[in-house]
């Protein structure tokens, strides 16, 4: 069965830090990969996402990811984040379902 | 649009109480679907319906039905709440199941069972 491993639980930085949030898939087919944001008392909303092609996609926001096949991963990145940017962050990976990871909370200090 | 609207907002029930939430979007979208977040869990999955007059079971189903007599409405019904089901509840659509398709969420419903 699929799943999707996110390792970092809960991340702290200060603002214009960079930031990088592991995602790891379990699953040998094709599948889609996504990044869902969640800001405080809001519902979720896409990122980015990757369905083919070029391995690096960019979203909103500054937020890019990386998908590297060979090591069943899908890393989120901001160079320099903000106060605005703190939420929790979801990667999500789809074959024929949809499956979450359990979330990073990120929280970011002016 | 107002895309994906969830009732009610908040609810608090007793231990063998029922209730149905209700979901509903005006994008035309085939495909909806019922989620749970619970801390540390992330968002699993109860069911999902690919259509009209249609339903699927989940990741996590149990305790739940679900009904979409209409495309625009995706009904979760809890018929004896259980505190276990103290959650957060998020509906979604799409309007194709590949991944091509993304799936806008709805604000949440925050459940809690006494």
């Amino acid at each position: 069965a699929q799943s999707v491993s996110q390792h970092n639980h809960h991340v702290i930085l200060s603002e214009a830090a960079s930031l990088e949030l592991g995602c790891n898939y379990s699953y040998g087919g094709t599948v889609n990969l996504f990044w869902y944001v969640q800001y405080p008392g809001q519902h979720l909303q896409l990122l980015l996402k990757y369905f083919s092609g070029d391995p690096l996609v960019k979203g909103i926001k500054g937020f890019e990811a990386e998908f590297i096949k060979s090591k069943f991963s899908f890393n989120l990145r901001k160079p320099s984040v903000q106060w605005s940017d703190t939420a929790e962050y979801f990667c999500a990976v789809k074959s024929d379902k949809l499956i979450f990871g359990t979330g990073t909370r990120l929280q970011v200090f002016p | 649009n107002a895309g994906v609207t969830q009732t009610p907002k908040f609810r608090v029930l007793k231990t063998g109480q029922s209730m149905t939430l209700l979901c509903a979007q005006d994008m035309n979208h085939e495909y909806m679907y019922w989620y749970r977040q619970d801390p540390g869990m992330g968002l699993r999955l109860i069911h999902y319906s690919v259509g009209e007059g249609t339903t699927a079971k989940g990741e996590v189903p149990d305790g739940y039905n679900v009904s979409r007599l209409k495309k625009q409405n995706f009904l979760l019904g809890l018929e004896s709440a259980a505190p276990s089901q103290t959650s957060v509840y998020f509906c979604a659509s799409s309007y194709g199941a590949g991944g091509l398709y993304e799936q806008y969420f709805g604000p949440g419903t925050r459940l809690t069972v006494t």
